[in-house]
């Protein structure tokens, strides 16, 4: 069991450009997360598909921020345009049932 | 909405135990987690209870649930330097939302 994957681990990029985030979901889930951390508001849940559905963005912070499922296999959280408050560690997850487990995170820096 | 809250800092000697706690407010919770991130890394799942038992016992760990208070809490017994880490609690309703606490960071004293 390869787990949840995300790609990039790290992301520098400059105030501007954009960044996309990418997750691989563990075989076999049927929802998906997409959560974000950073030390002043702790872990702030942003988006999440069932089914490939989207079916709350309530957390997504604004325009600039947009996600898709295209399959039950990937997803992908892009930010345009990045801006420096971007920075965070964003999380992906996924979940069959009462099991949500975890990537490793993509550590994102907008300079 | 719903809350799950969680102190934030506890130290420990290392040999003894820990326990951390959490409530929630949430009366349809149907399961409630600890996870466990270590620096640099994901949330690891460590533990869960389902809302109808009051008790779950994995070697060191040990979850207690009093639903009546919506009150839980994790022990790790013979706390070691690795259990350094910060421990979040959450809960699921009967969908697939699922809400954290803030997390509470452990320190092992040697």
């Amino acid at each position: 069991d390869a787990g949840v994957i995300q790609s990039p681990r790290h992301e520098v990029t400059e105030m501007g450009q954009e960044v996309t985030l990418r997750c691989k979901p563990i075989s076999g889930h049927n929802s998906l997360f997409w959560y974000r951390q950073t030390m002043m508001r702790g872990l702030e849940l942003l988006i999440y598909f069932n089914n490939n559905v989207p079916i709350d963005d309530s957390g997504m912070p604004e325009d600039r921020f947009s996600a898709k499922m295209p399959n039950a296999s990937f997803s992908t959280l892009k930010i345009q345009p990045s801006e420096p408050r971007d920075s965070a560690v964003y999380f992906c997850a996924s979940s069959l049932g009462e099991t949500q487990y975890f990537g490793p995170g993509t550590r994102l820096l907008v300079l | 909405g719903e809350d799950v809250e969680q102190s934030l800092f506890l130290s420990v000697r290392e040999g003894d135990s820990s326990v951390i706690n959490c409530t929630y407010t949430d009366s349809s919770s149907t399961y409630l987690y600890w996870y466990k991130q270590e620096p640099g890394a994901g949330l690891q799942l460590l533990t869960y209870i389902f809302s109808n038992m009051d008790m779950k016992q994995d070697q060191r760990l040990t979850v207690l649930l009093n639903k009546k208070d919506k009150h839980l809490s994790l022990r790790i017994a013979d706390t070691q330097t690795g259990d350094s880490a910060i421990y979040f609690c959450a809960e699921k309703d009967y969908g697939q939302n699922f809400v954290f606490g803030p997390g509470t960071r452990l320190s092992v004293l040697p």
